[in-house]
């Protein structure tokens, strides 16, 4: 198993904004990955973070407004910028390991107002 | 490419009836497949997954998934529901560098007492 902590577990932000979300792993991995879960919704992959390289975006999301850091091997942020209530979501972070298990941080629980 | 689809978005059973969560995937790969389980205000906890071998895979909970090629279906099952398996169910896979899941919508477990 992985523990994986992410803080904050919530908050509630102005809209305009940005809010930075820290995860944490216990043990080294590759790859981080950050996930979004709007209300009522699946996950949706944000961006795949390697250490030492700039992050990989998936269609739909730009850098410019979820600017993501992974300085070491364990840790990972991510930022949600220039808020607008559209951002209320959770946000996940997540490691696979042994190419057949993710597992997920708690979550971040984000209300823009 | 992978993608899910998980049919019925709610489903409610009675205390002790058979719980059945449909999820049927697309892959141009052999999948490996897995079902998640979120309660409320809490991460995604690994259920039980398929990646090689028996295609009846037994997880936590009493819970557990049949893989069928033919039907590209991996429906999740459990014989007796419990009051605590209320929660949100999201089916997943994964290509077999396990880089990247793709999750389906969710199910949402009533169990009504």
């Amino acid at each position: 198993s992985a523990v994986i902590s992410q803080k904050p577990s919530r908050d509630i932000c102005q809209r305009g904004t940005s809010l930075t979300i820290q995860c944490q792993v216990d043990s080294q991995v590759t790859m981080m990955f950050w996930y979004r879960q709007q209300p009522g919704q699946s996950l949706t992959l944000i961006a795949t973070a390697n250490q030492g390289s700039e992050a990989t975006y998936e269609s739909g999301f730009v850098i410019d407004k979820f600017p993501i850091s992974r300085p070491n091997l364990t840790f990972s942020t991510l930022t949600v910028s220039n808020m607008s209530p559209e951002d209320s979501s959770i946000y996940l972070c997540s490691i696979t390991r042994g190419y057949t298990e993710a597992f997920f941080g708690q979550g971040t629980r984000l209300t823009v107002v | 490419a992978q993608s899910v689809t998980q049919l019925g978005s709610h489903v409610s059973v009675s205390e002790g009836a058979l719980v059945l969560l449909r999820c049927n995937y697309s892959s141009s790969v052999p999948p490996y497949l897995f079902w998640y389980v979120q309660y409320p205000n809490q991460g995604l906890q690994l259920l039980l997954k398929y990646t090689t071998g028996a295609t009846l895979v037994k997880g936590i909970n009493g819970f557990e998934a049949e893989f069928k090629k033919s039907e590209t279906s991996f429906h999740l099952t459990k014989p007796s529901a419990h009051m605590s398996d209320a929660a949100e169910y999201f089916c997943a896979v994964s290509d077999q560098a396990g880089n990247q899941f793709y999750f389906g919508t969710g199910t949402s477990l009533t169990v009504i007492p």
